[in-house]
């Protein structure tokens, strides 16, 4: 059964600081990662994909992908009241062929001012 | 507007009282997807299509019934529900990778659904 495993949470930072979400996933082959934004009773919101090595920016968020150590991460600078959401983690199934996501159980994070 | 699109909302219904979850999509998107998400459970896939005619199954089928007879359209049936399907349900679309698409995966706004 593949995997993908988050820091469970709850997360609580105040306003203004780094927030850093965690995600681990088992299939060595995933190719694609995302993190998706949800906030209570709504659907998830894609926020950012990363498929290299590396750090990818954009805005106030950057995800960082390591696949050597098979590990993801987000963070969020200069974090804001309205950052308060649960944060999934997903990647795709290998080859990225057969339509399919596998989601973390997400993270719940809260800004407080 | 780019949409993914779920019908009805909300739904209360009775134990056996079979009913249809409709889903639609505008960006031409060949993937669909059904997921239910439960408290501490996270997201789980019910089904999934990669095109017309097309379908097959996630990781909690069972219970469950799709079909996908055109490309923007890709209803949920639930033939005899029963509570443990009292849930929150999202259908989701994507274009495959490799058309400048990487499968990111953009979900409708839930079904809440009570099965008493």
């Amino acid at each position: 059964q593949k995997e993908v495993e988050q820091n469970s949470g709850p997360l609580s930072v105040p306003e203004g600081a780094i927030a850093s979400l965690n995600c681990t996933y088992s299939d060595r082959g995933s190719q694609s990662f995302f993190w998706y934004r949800q906030y209570s009773g709504k659907s998830p919101e894609l926020i950012m994909s990363i498929y290299s090595n590396g750090d990818k920016e954009d805005g106030r968020f950057t995800a960082q992908l390591n696949k050597a150590s098979q590990y993801v991460s987000l963070l969020i600078r200069d974090s804001q009241p309205s950052d308060s959401a649960t944060y999934l983690c997903a990647a795709t199934d290998r080859g990225s062929t057969l339509g399919r996501l596998y989601f973390g159980r997400g993270t719940q994070l809260t800004v407080w001012p | 507007e780019a949409q993914v699109t779920q019908n009805p909302r909300y739904l209360i219904t009775v134990t056996g009282k079979k009913l249809t979850v409709t889903c639609s999509q505008n960006m031409n998107h060949e993937y669909m997807s059904w997921y239910r998400q439960d408290p501490g459970l996270g997201l789980r896939q019910i089904y999934y299509s990669m095109n017309v005619e097309v379908t097959d199954k996630g990781d909690v089928p069972e219970g469950y019934k799709v079909s996908r007879k055109e490309k923007r359209n890709f209803p949920l049936i639930l033939e005899s529900p029963s509570p443990n399907q009292t849930s929150l349900y999202f259908c989701a679309s994507s274009s495959p990778p490799g058309q400048g698409s990487y499968n990111e995966q953009f979900f409708g706004p839930g079904t809440r659904l009570t099965v008493l």
